[in-house]
């Protein structure tokens, strides 16, 4: 079935430092990909997208390219503010049943 | 302003009293969903559905029931709630064969 693995956190970054968050994917078909962000306390919201392959998705500075040779959407992000301390879950949508397969999500923690 | 609510926000209750926690969405969207966050397994969906009167089971439905009498509401019920039911429960709306889903802030629910 598809699946989504996502690196294991949290990830403590210093403000200003440059993020990777790696994402890679197991599925039938020709997934869309995405990654959604969860602040504190609340519910999840969608941070951007790609459809297909070599598909670049980019929002507030964050960007994630579809790599479907090597099944992989990481996130990144040139200089990361305390304000990006949140989770991140990066997620795949194959159509059937309209379901979005979750991985387990990745906390990262921006310090002063 | 377009959004997902569910209620309670925080629930505590005992091992076999039935409880329902509500969802409304307010964008006359087709599709409608539960996810269970639980950590280090990330979101896993226990329903969904795809319009008025249509439901499906997703990947832990197990304990569980919905309905959906009216477009905008999704409940969703626990008859006999277990501890390991304890987890945070978000529902989320979408579009029909959209991919982009509008969470709710979730719901905390502690089964003693």
């Amino acid at each position: 079935g598809d699946s989504v693995t996502q690196m294991e956190g949290p990830v403590t970054l210093s403000e200003e430092a440059f993020l990777t968050i790696n994402c890679t994917y197991t599925a039938t078909g020709y997934p869309s990909l995405f990654w959604y962000v969860q602040y504190p306390g609340e519910g999840l919201q969608l941070l951007l997208k790609a459809t297909k392959a070599d598909d670049k998705g980019s929002n507030k500075g964050f960007e994630a390219t579809y790599r479907k040779e090597t099944t992989s959407f990481h996130l990144e992000k040139g200089s990361v503010q305390v304000s990006d301390s949140a989770v991140y879950f990066c997620a795949l949508f194959t159509g059937g049943g309209n379901k979005l397969t979750f991985g387990t999500g990745t906390q990262l923690k921006v310090e002063l | 302003e377009a959004q997902v609510t569910q209620n309670p926000r925080y629930l505590i209750t005992v091992t076999g009293k039935k409880l329902t926690v509500t969802c409304s969405q307010n964008m006359n969207h087709e599709y409608m969903s539960w996810y269970r966050q639980d950590p280090g397994l990330g979101l896993r969906q226990i329903y969904y559905s795809m319009n008025v009167e249509v439901t499906d089971k997703g990947d832990v439905p197990e304990g569980y029931k919905v309905s959906r009498k009216e477009k905008r509401n999704f409940p969703l019920i626990l008859e006999s709630p277990s501890p390991n039911q304890t987890s945070l429960y978000f529902c989320a709306s979408s579009p029909y064969r959209n991919e982009k889903l509008f969470f709710g802030s979730g719901t905390q629910l502690s089964v003693l």
